[in-house]
């Protein structure tokens, strides 16, 4: 396609249950990058692939969040035992190259609400 | 460690006024890279610009304007004669020379009445 797609746009789960959200960027982007939204805040930067590897994973909260990349393109964000607090807009982005200064290409996001 | 402050958490004019938008960094970079997003209603982020810190030119692009000053670390917006359609979210990055994650300020909401 031609801009960064996420599926699905809009994910309601109960406490407690695991989800599995997925972003495919831009053809060709190597770099791929997935940040939190939460109401009225600003981009929480979770963690970055270039290629397969993830080389900045600092972002993640806790060990409940997870991510891989396959195939140097679709890249799957999984939140196990989900929590109230993980309730926010999970934008995904990508790039031509992880290089300084090269702009971010945003996803229109997959809102969670964990009920 | 990088920082994006952008204090103004809401902002309303009526249209065709002028609005600048306020954008403050911190960094221990040498090299460095500053951009604004969009966010719209509609949710997708929106590049608008890039600057390089070692790059302090002015640039002017139709109604929008971007004053870069490396002293004050400051890297304002201005929109000027300010139209319905750019109400919208504001964010403000920070980009290190040798990464592309981007730290990005809290955002501005700016609210265009007609």
């Amino acid at each position: 396609g031609a801009g960064v797609s996420q599926s699905p746009s809009n994910k309601v789960t109960e406490k407690g249950k695991d989800v599995e959200l997925r972003c495919d960027p831009i053809s060709g982007h190597t770099a791929l990058y997935w940040y939190r939204q939460s109401l009225g805040q600003g981009l929480e930067f979770l963690i970055y692939f270039q290629g397969n590897s993830a080389p900045d994973k600092s972002g993640l909260p806790s060990d409940r969040f997870s991510a891989e990349r396959t195939g140097g393109s679709v890249s799957t964000l999984t939140i196990q035992r989900t929590q109230q607090e993980d309730s926010a807009v999970y934008l995904c982005a990508s790039s031509l190259a992880h290089k300084r200064g090269t702009p971010l290409h945003f996803g229109n996001g997959t809102r969670l609400t964990v009920t | 460690a990088q920082k994006v402050t952008q204090a103004q958490t809401e902002i309303s004019v009526v249209e065709k006024e002028d609005v600048t938008l306020d954008c403050v960094y911190e960094t221990r970079d040498t090299t460095y890279y500053l951009f604004w997003y969009k966010q719209p209603p509609s949710g997708e982020l929106v590049f608008l610009i890039r600057r390089n810190s070692f790059d302090e030119q002015n640039e002017i692009s139709g109604r929008y304007s971007w004053n870069f000053q490396k002293s004050t670390s400051s890297f304002n917006f201005t929109i000027t004669a300010s139209q319905v359609v750019d109400s919208a979210v504001y964010f403000c990055a920070h980009g290190s020379s040798n990464t592309g994650k981007l730290i990005f300020g809290q955002g501005t909401t700016l609210q265009v009445k007609p």
